[in-house]
């Protein structure tokens, strides 16, 4: 089975400063995707990154890098230049392989965020 | 476009009530999602739909019932509900066969059971 483990259950961070959100995972599967979401508290899920199993290099998307260490099961979200809106709740999620068409999705407990001034 | 839409935002209604939550995407995406978010958990899976055909049920009471009456429309009928069940339904869709992509979330309609 599919494990997803966010240890931060809320993080502070200085607005213009770094943070990084910490994500392990489990799976026995050799193919899988990560990805980041962040629900701020209306409620939406907004996707921010994706990292595939296979992929060599560390996906970035503007501010969002993500940190890939295979070997050791992580997948850490990096958020440079912290801003006031970044505040909201992060969840770490693995999808696992399938051939139904569909996504099957486990999600961690979440981190919440909160970007001081 | 990459907009999934909910209706309604908000919803109360008594045990007895009989409502329907409606989710709607135009991406021509085959694969759609009902989740249930209780406050400060994660998304647990209710239902998933591939190419308007159920595909899982996460062992979901029958007092909701999903229908998906073609590939752009997915619909959560719901009936004698109980005051546990007052959470964010959320719903998210996806393409098919690309491993890279992502599944894409409504806002959301937040349930009060009364």
């Amino acid at each position: 089975a599919q494990k997803i483990t966010q240890t931060q259950p809320g993080m502070f961070v200085q607005e213009k400063e770094a943070v990084t959100l910490d994500c392990t995972y489990d799976t026995s599967d050799q193919s899988y995707g990560l990805f980041w979401y962040k629900q701020p508290s209306s409620g939406e899920m907004i996707f921010l990154i994706y990292q595939g199993s296979y992929d060599e290099q560390n996906a970035t998307e503007g501010r969002y890098s993500l940190n890939f260490q295979k070997a050791r099961k992580s997948a850490n979200l990096v958020i440079s230049a912290s801003q006031l809106g970044d505040s909201a709740m992060y969840f770490c999620a693995m999808r696992e392989s399938n051939s139904g068409g569909y996504q099957k999705v486990t999600f961690g407990t979440g981190t919440k965020l909160q970007v001081i001034p | 476009d990459t907009e999934v839409t909910q209706t309604p935002k908000h919803l109360v209604m008594g045990m007895t009530n009989k409502k329907s939550l409606k989710c709607e995407q135009h991406m021509g995406h085959r694969a759609m999602y009902w989740y249930k978010q209780k406050a400060k958990k994660p998304p647990e899976l209710m239902f998933v739909y591939s190419y308007e055909k159920l595909s899982i049920n996460e062992s979901v009471p029958s007092r909701f019932s999903p229908e998906c009456p073609n590939s752009s429309l997915l619909n959560l009928h719901l009936h004698a509900l109980q005051p546990e069940d007052s959470a964010l339904y959320l719903c998210a869709s996806s393409r098919p066969g690309l491993v890279t992509d992502t599944q894409y979330f409504g806002p959301g309609t937040r349930l009060t059971v009364l």
